[in-house]
């Protein structure tokens, strides 16, 4: 059964890094085109960041540009989100999903983690 | 970035009527909808994908329909487990970007 992980949330000041992981079982992550989505607290879900599973070519919501990085270690079937030069705003619930892609077909989000949480305060 | 506007943006309904939920697209897109349910505590689930097409092990309750800027989640007969927040989302082109979320009440 497929499952993905995610871990390293936590509490930190504003400026500071984070590195989330998110570990997957049952299928490749280079199979897949890998997400990260954000919620802060009391609002809607947001898109944050990708790597597709051709060429392994990333894409970021403007916000988080120049500050977060997504990686993937196929090794350890694992994808990251580096996130350097926190703030407040960056405060959320980080879910990470996998998506199928054809193309331009995509087939959605299937599989997503319990998430974790990343508290940005001073 | 594409702005995707859902409404309502709540919606107060009973165990058995018929909803419908709109995104409607700041260009076309073709038809590069999925739609998520969340629920508090739990990981969002997927319903439909390519604005149409029901994910397995989603009720055939609910539906999907629309193409270039568009689209409708309909569910056909509401049951007390469909009470839950609900987003439209764009794959079509980066950044993906979802709506602001429906948030579905028992009346």
């Amino acid at each position: 059964q497929a499952q993905v992980e995610e871990s390293g949330g936590g509490v930190v000041q504003p400026g500071r890094s984070l590195r989330l992981s998110c570990a997957a079982s049952g299928f490749t992550v280079y199979s897949y085109d890998m997400h990260w989505v954000r919620q802060a607290p009391g609002k809607g879900l947001e898109w944050v960041a990708d790597v597709s599973h051709h060429g392994g070519s990333t894409n970021y919501v403007d916000s988080v540009k120049g500050r977060f990085t997504i990686s993937r270690d196929d090794s350890k079937n694992t994808v990251f989100l580096h996130m350097n030069g926190l703030i407040p705003e960056d405060t959320a619930v980080y879910y990470c999903a996998r998506l199928y892609s054809e193309g331009d077909y995509f087939y959605g989000m299937d599989v997503w983690g319990q998430g974790t949480t990343v508290t940005v305060s001073s | 970035a594409i702005q995707m506007t859902q409404s309502p943006s709540s919606l107060s309904a009973s165990v058995g009527d018929r909803i419908t939920i709109t995104c409607r697209a700041s260009q076309a897109i073709r038809n590069n909808v999925a739609w998520y349910q969340l629920k508090p505590g739990k990981a969002p689930k997927l319903l439909i994908y390519a604005a149409s097409n029901l994910q397995s092990g989603a009720p055939s309750r609910f539906s999907g329909r629309g193409s270039a800027r568009d689209f409708t989640l309909t569910i056909s007969s509401l049951q007390p487990e469909d009470f839950a927040t609900y987003y439209c989302l764009q794959d079509y082109i980066h950044p993906h970007t979802f709506g602001q979320g429906t948030k579905l009440e028992i009346k």
